[in-house]
């Protein structure tokens, strides 16, 4: 069955640590692959995405994702952490050939001073 | 830039009230989605639209229905709101090319009593 998992829940990391969510997924097809970040109240903002090339993708906001098909895994990075960055973030999988994504149930990230 | 607006950030409705959630967008997609969002389940997909008066449904279709009369509207119908429909609801769109980016709304947060 196609499925998403992010195994971490809640995520709690201190100002200008390191951070990484993340994301492993099962799908039959070659996937595409998102990270999304959803603040407190509001709607769901791309920071980045895999479609095909380079495994190592750059997103907005100095985060980024590495693309591993042997671990069917696709990590979201970022080497220093800012208090903004305290939000929900999701992971999505779909693919060429359908309208539909699945989505993680998300990770929660603390961000402390 | 792109933009997707919800008419409503905020709902609330009794039982058995017909609610309409709205969903515009600006960037002349073919494709809109509507989503619920509830804790711990991620994001789930009720209903998806590939052109005016086309629709699908989702993976959790029952007690909703939907509305596309023109190209950038999309609206999400709840026939007789009940409780169990409070919720998170999400608009997305993005461009015919299955598996292409989803841009998302700001949501509108509706609370059955």
């Amino acid at each position: 069955a196609q499925s998403v998992t992010q195994p971490d829940i809640h995520i709690t990391v201190s100002e200008g640590a390191s951070l990484e969510l993340r994301c492993n997924y099962s799908y039959g097809a070659t996937p595409y692959l998102f990270w999304y970040v959803q603040s407190p109240g509001q709607g769901l903002q791309l920071l980045l995405k895999y479609f095909s090339g380079d495994t190592l993708v750059q997103g907005i906001k100095g985060f980024e994702a590495e693309f591993k098909r042997s671990q069917s895994s696709f990590n979201l990075r970022k080497p220093s952490v800012h208090w903004s960055d305290a939000a929900e973030y999701f992971c999505a999988v779909g693919a060429k050939g359908t309208y539909k994504y699945i989505f993680g149930t998300g990770t929660r990230l603390k961000v402390l001073a | 830039d792109v933009k997707v607006t919800q008419s409503s950030r905020y709902l609330v409705k009794r039982t058995g009230e017909k609610v309409f959630l709205e969903c515009v967008q600006d960037m002349d997609h073919e494709n809109m989605f509507w989503y619920r969002q509830d804790p711990g389940l991620g994001l789930r997909l009720i209903y998806f639209s590939y052109d005016v008066k086309m629709k699908e449904k989702g993976d959790i279709p029952e007690g909703y229905s939907v509305s596309r009369e023109k190209k950038e509207r999309f609206s999400l119908i709840l026939e007789s709101a009940s409780t169990n429909q409070t919720s998170m609801y999400l608009c997305a769109s993005s461009l015919w090319d299955p598996g292409g980016t989803q841009y998302f709304g700001p949501g509108t947060r509706l609370l059955v009593l």
